[in-house]
Formats: C-alpha cells, structure tokens, sequence
C-alpha cells in the first residue's frame, strides 16, 4: 500500500537556528513528490515538486531534496514568518487516477 | 486573478441537513479534487474529476456527492448520511506538476 510518513510532527526552532523536515514515502512507481506550505485556517499553497532521486529543488531558505525512499526539506536560517505546517505528497504511477497521497504534515514553530 | 475559490469559509449544519459547498476555478483546469482536512490526519481525498461530466470516487466518498457539469465548477455536497462531517474541506485543480488549492471551507455541525 502506499504510504506517506512525514517526521517530526511538530519542530519548534529559534529563529536562525537551521533543520530539516522528513518525508518518507513507499509508493509503487513514483511520478512526483510535491512539497506543500499551510497556514492555519488556507489551503495549502505549492512550495516544489521533485521527479527522481537526486534532485534538488530551492527556494529562498527552502532547499528540497530527493531519494529513492525520502525527501528533505532543509530550512536555512529560519524566521518566524517560516512558521506553518508543511505537507509532503506522493503521486504514484498506477492506473490514471492520479491520486495524491498526502503525510500528516509537520508543524513547524520558529520563535524569535 | 487567476485561481480556486471556495465558498463559504464557514458552515453550519443542523442534523439530517443536506449541504453544498462550492468550488469554481479560472484557470482552465479540466482535472478538480475535493479533500477533507481532519486534525492530526493528512489529505484525504473524497472525490474527484478528470473531466466535464465525469466524476470518480476517492477514498472516503460515503456520505457526499458532487457535480461536474461545467469546467469551471465542482460542488461538493454533504448528506445527512455523512455521520461525522466536522472537517476542513478542500477544493483543487490540477496542472503537470503541481496541484492548486483553494482556501477551504470549515463545515461545523451543531
């Protein structure tokens, strides 16, 4: 079954203090893993996506990163603006449903 | 501006009430999604429809039934056969490559 684990549930950081987020995933056939930003109370807003084990992807202190069985969301230097739950989710290759399968999300706490 | 709208923000239903919440989308998408957000759980996805006129079941399509009669637009309707219908409910439409959400609408039963 796929499946969708993301690690920890919640990270609480000081501002400018870096680290990184897991999404461990089991999927049968890979077409992307997509990296989401939430606030409380909106939909999520679309941070990258990544096809195949190696890339990497960046976005102002945001760095996504790929492997065969996980992905990485490194924050740099975090500012309190940072905080949010950040979703992970995998499209698989089966049928042409194209189902997202989304992990619980992390929620993340930059304090100043 | 281009994107997905979702109302209302808020919903109040009364038990054994029928509700519909409304998703339209400008951006020319043909596929559209519907997920329901419950605390400490991931996406879960309801319904979903790749074209106009053509809708498939996702993974927890008891209780709800949606339309798709117009390319812009994906209602949602909740039943009274949806016991547990307190989440947040989310509306999505697909390009290659990544997926566009509206703001959601919280349903609340009371």
């Amino acid at each position: 079954e796929d499946q969708v684990t993301q690690s920890p549930e919640a990270l609480r950081l000081q501002e400018g203090e870096s680290s990184s987020l897991n999404c461990s995933y089991t999927v049968s056939g890979l077409r992307g893993l997509f990296w989401y930003r939430q606030d409380p109370g909106k939909g999520p807003e679309f941070l990258f996506t990544l096809y195949s084990a190696g890339e990497e992807k960046e976005k102002e202190r945001l760095k996504a990163t790929l492997t065969k069985k996980e992905s990485f969301l490194h924050i740099t230097a975090p500012k309190p603006e940072d905080s949010a739950t950040y979703l992970c989710a995998v499209l698989n290759t089966r049928g042409n449903t194209g189902k997202l399968i989304f992990g619980q999300g992390t929620t993340l706490q930059v304090k100043p | 501006d281009g994107g997905i709208t979702q109302s209302p923000k808020y919903l109040f239903r009364k038990e054994g009430q029928n509700v519909t919440l409304s998703c339209e989308q400008n951006l020319n998408h043909d596929a559209m999604y519907w997920y329901r957000q419950d605390p400490g759980q991931g996406l879960r996805l309801i319904y979903y429809s790749q074209i106009v006129n053509d809708f498939q079941k996702g993974d927890i399509a008891e209780g709800y039934s949606v339309s798709r009669e117009k390319k812009e637009s994906f209602p949602l309707t909740v039943t009274s056969a949806q016991k547990n219908p307190t989440a947040f409910y989310l509306c999505a439409s697909r390009e290659t490559g990544r997926d566009f959400f509206g703001q959601g609408t919280r349903l609340t039963v009371v």
